[in-house]
């Protein structure tokens, strides 16, 4: 089993919909995760952190479920710059420290 | 500005040879990292340090070494060893401890085998 899986992509959605991404990891003793966008041919950036209460910002939402190691990222309203790829990050406590592990990504396409 | 660098953004080399990709930050971050990207796909680890003078293999070491002399810095080298070296190679840096904190990123760097 990989330590973060992702959802396969490609979605391809209209402008305006509501799409919803998965991710599960298996390190039980994960303490921080995160969703990175990507986009093409360019380097991750931090979209947002996600936290046991769950966190907005704006159209997005995330959410996490420690029990049944799950992480999830809703976006409502999908507008064409959302096109990219996003990433499900977990910080998981090792014997060599932290480590960030990432999912393989999710692509979204927005189309008119 | 704080931030992360890498150099060089685009890199050539030919069968054989070694070659080393920069990576500093002035983030006084402790924990670096160092992924690959193949097209299409997601970020493999290769290696990651949280503290000076000490670092751990990732999931894809084989073929690759690096050094963290400095908080600073943590170049990776790409032997010979390396099968299929031509890759998008980024490093990145966080914060340790109390569960770490995000990633940030450099630029990258392309690196093509002729």
């Amino acid at each position: 089993r990989k330590e973060v899986e992702q959802d396969p992509g490609p979605f391809n959605v209209p402008e305006g919909a509501t799409v919803a991404f998965n991710c599960t990891y298996s390190n039980s003793a994960s303490q921080s995760f995160f969703w990175y966008r990507q986009d093409c041919r360019k380097e991750p950036k931090l979209l947002m952190s996600v936290y046991s209460s769950g966190n907005e910002d704006g159209r997005f939402t995330a959410q996490l479920n420690r029990a049944s190691q799950y992480i999830s990222l809703l976006i409502r309203d999908s507008k064409l710059s959302d096109s990219a790829t996003y990433l499900c990050v977990v910080n998981g406590l090792t014997g060599g420290g932290n480590k960030l592990t990432f999912g393989t990504g999710t692509q979204l396409k927005v189309e008119l | 500005d704080g931030g992360i660098t890498q150099s060089p953004k685009y890199l050539f080399r030919k069968e054989g040879q070694n070659v080393t990709l920069s990576c500093e930050q002035n983030l006084n971050h402790d924990a670096m990292y160092w992924y690959r990207q193949d097209p299409g796909q997601g970020l493999r680890l290769i290696y990651y340090s949280q503290i000076v003078n000490d670092f751990q293999k990732g999931d894809i070491a084989e073929g690759y070494s690096v050094s963290r002399e400095k908080k600073e810095s943590f170049p990776l080298t790409v032997t010979s060893a390396q099968k299929n070296p031509t890759a998008f190679y980024l490093c990145a840096s966080s914060q340790w401890g109390g569960g770490g904190t995000e990633a940030f990123f450099g630029q990258g760097t392309r690196l093509t085998v002729v």
